[in-house]
């Protein structure tokens, strides 16, 4: 049964980078069928992609993001990490990673979710 | 980019049906998927390819497409119904997943 766990700092300071990680088990990363995606909610609004990853590599942002996100994988501890820099107030959300059999496709997984608040 | 529009809350007696509509350019020509989200929880899909459920969903939860408008039909509601629904669709322009703004079903 696959699991996805997010985990990571809850507290951010502005300007700083976010780091999440989401760690898969009952499956490996490296297989071709999923697409590890991450997803955020803003406290009592709605869903965000962020992006995804596929085992090949490659990677797809959401354009409002794309130039601060980095999505990656580590093979050896079957995790997905997230990183978002140059975090404000705006980037304060839950953050959850999901998987997807294709591109663009609906999320069948969730995590549980992971709160991050950016305040100094 | 394509914009998903859900109406901010929608409120059905028990037992009654609720319609959760998802407006779009055309989405009767894409695939629609739908979400549930209770307090404090992730979401789960609940509805994928307009009319499909994962395994252990109900039958009461059902969806249908066509123009420029997606519903969400939930039958014989319950209390334990009441949370936030999200629409999905893929964005063909960029493959990139888009979600509706969420509704809010309230059971009276």
């Amino acid at each position: 049964q696959l699991q996805l766990q997010e985990s990571g700092p809850g507290l951010v300071k502005p300007s700083e980078t976010l780091s999440l990680t989401c760690t898969v088990s009952g499956g490996s990363i490296n297989s071709n069928t999923y697409y590890w995606g991450w997803i955020r909610q803003p406290p009592g609004k709605g869903l965000d992609w962020i992006g995804i990853f596929y085992y090949n590599g490659s990677t797809s942002y959401n354009p409002s993001l794309k130039s601060r996100v980095t999505i990656s994988v580590d093979t050896s501890k079957n995790q997905i990490s997230l990183k978002l820099s140059s975090v404000t107030a705006a980037d304060t959300a839950v953050y959850y990673c999901a998987i997807s059999s294709s591109l663009g496709g609906y999320f069948d997984l969730w995590g549980r979710g992971t709160p991050v608040t950016v305040s100094s | 980019s394509y914009v998903l529009t859900q109406p901010p809350s929608v409120s059905v007696a028990p037992g009654q049906t609720a319609r959760i509509t998802c407006g779009g350019n055309n989405i009767g020509s894409k695939s629609v998927h739908w979400y549930q989200q209770k307090p404090g929880q992730a979401p789960v899909l609940v509805v994928y390819d307009e009319s499909d459920r994962p395994s252990g969903i109900p039958e009461r939860f059902s969806g249908s497409n066509s123009g420029n408008t997606a519903t969400l039909t939930i039958s014989r509601v319950e209390a334990g119904d009441e949370a936030d629904y999200y629409c999905q669709v893929c964005d063909s322009s960029s493959d990139h997943p888009v979600f509706g703004g969420g509704t809010k079903l309230t059971v009276l």
